[in-house]
């Protein structure tokens, strides 16, 4: 959506870190979900934030501050296989129930 | 065992022509979406459904006319294809409006 930002695109090296940023404005907050989605696949789960603090899954770790309308997703021991759009969604209150309004997704290129 | 199938996964028509997509989940999930993304990856939510109830309805055409004949089923059908339908459709589902979500593989839609 149009109140969810995050970067275009960004690059990085094999085995480096990358921080994938993404900021919000929503009428209502009910969660923040980041999807990983390779070129020609569906959007696949990576996490899930409604509390404050980080929230950490392997190699990937996700961050929220509500109060700051932020989050991140952390991304460690970069492999090529990272190469992929990240999506950040936020769930908000719409239709008399809870919809997931995504972002633009940032594009991450892992080269060797 | 896939557990958001959608058919077909590529669709070619000519505008003006009638099309559905057929969207199918075994998760047990009574909530089910449609989604769809455009050439710039933004993906919008159009609707949503609630135990065969629609709950959801974004600003979409009124040729687009989904159908939930159960709540295992959510089928998207489109009258009158135009040049600017083509995009990829993604079907979900999430256990009520608050669960995660899982998508379907997409169908690409090209109208010619």
């Amino acid at each position: 959506g149009q109140n969810i930002d995050q970067p275009t695109e960004m690059t990085a090296t094999e085995g480096a870190i990358v921080q994938i940023n993404c900021t919000y404005q929503t009428s209502g907050f009910n969660g923040l979900f980041w999807y990983q989605q390779h070129a020609g696949e569906a959007p696949t789960f990576l996490s899930y934030n409604v509390l404050d603090g980080l929230e950490e899954k392997g190699r990937f770790s996700s961050f929220l501050s509500r109060s700051k309308g932020y989050s991140y997703l952390l991304l460690k021991e970069l492999q090529m296989k990272d190469s992929a759009s990240y999506l950040c969604a936020v769930r908000e209150p719409g239709g008399g129930s809870y919809i997931p309004t995504f972002g633009r997704g940032t594009s991450l290129i892992v080269h060797p | 065992d896939t557990a958001v199938s959608q058919t077909p996964k590529y669709l070619v028509t000519q505008m003006g022509n009638d099309k559905s997509i057929k969207c199918e989940q075994n998760l047990g999930h009574d909530t089910m979406y449609w989604y769809k993304q455009d050439s710039k990856k933004f993906l919008k939510i159009m609707f949503s459904y609630n135990n065969k109830e629609l709950i959801i309805n974004e600003t979409v055409p009124n040729r687009f006319s989904p159908k939930s004949p159960d709540k295992a089923h959510l089928n998207l059908h489109i009258n009158s294809l135009e040049l600017g339908d083509s995009a990829v459709y993604f079907c979900a589902s999430s256990q009520g409006s608050l669960g995660g979500y899982t998508f379907g593989s997409g169908t690409r839609l090209t109208v010619v």
